[in-house]
């Protein structure tokens, strides 16, 4: 079965250090990448997402992730994170086929705690 | 102001009861979704509806029911027959146009079994 992992669960930095997020999934066809993120107490948003072209994309709040399809990986990055950026981050992917259902596949999610 | 709306947002239940949480939309999105959250276990998918009156499961459906009756509404009964219900429950919904495939997440509602 088609699966997402995150490798670190719960990740504690201090302001201004950088942040990688790590995410691999299990399926050889063609994916669309999402991270999501959930600050306390709010709706889980979009945060940046791939579905085709420049394998390194861009989303808010200064975050950026790479899609390197050889290694099946879509991390997660920030150069310098802030303690705003505390919060739990959801890796996804959606299966690209013939059936647009636009079902998501997440991971088990990482609690980044950012200590001011 | 468009989005989702999710009720009640905290829920307690006896064991044996069935409870059904709300959830409506303005978006005029066709697609909708019911996803778990636990901690340690990511999103997992309940139900999901692409059009009026069709549903199909998810990964972990059994235990719950839903209805599609109306394009802005996907309620998700909680049954007896769940297991550990206790969880937080998020709704989102999807315009599933080409190229598009970005979920919009209510709020969630977290219940909770006594």
């Amino acid at each position: 079965a088609q699966s997402v992992s995150q490798h670190n669960h719960h990740v504690i930095l201090s302001e201004a250090a950088s942040l990688e997020l790590g995410c691999n999934y299990s399926y050889g066809g063609t994916v669309n990448l999402f991270w999501y993120v959930q600050y306390p107490g709010q709706h889980l948003q979009l945060l940046l997402k791939y579905f085709s072209g420049d394998p390194l994309v861009k989303g808010i709040k200064g975050f950026e992730a790479e899609f390197i399809k050889s290694k099946f990986s879509f991390n997660l990055r920030k150069p310098s994170v802030q303690w705003s950026d505390t919060a739990e981050y959801f890796c996804a992917v959606k299966l690209r086929g013939s059936s647009n259902t636009g079902k998501l596949i997440f991971g088990q999610g990482t609690t980044l705690q950012v200590k001011p | 102001d468009g989005g989702i709306t999710q009720s009640p947002k905290y829920l307690f239940r006896k064991e044996g009861q069935n409870v059904t949480l709300s959830c409506e939309q303005n978006l005029n999105h066709d697609a909708m979704y019911w996803y778990r959250q636990d901690p340690g276990q990511g999103l997992r998918l309940i139900y999901y509806s692409q059009i009026v009156n069709d549903f199909q499961k998810g990964d972990i459906a059994e235990g719950y029911s839903v209805s599609r009756e109306k394009k802005e509404s996907f309620p998700l009964t909680v049954t007896s027959a769940q297991k550990n219900p206790t969880a937080f429950y998020l709704c989102a919904s999807l315009l599933p146009v080409a190229g598009a495939n970005v979920l919009t997440f209510g709020a969630g509602s977290r219940l909770t079994v006594l």
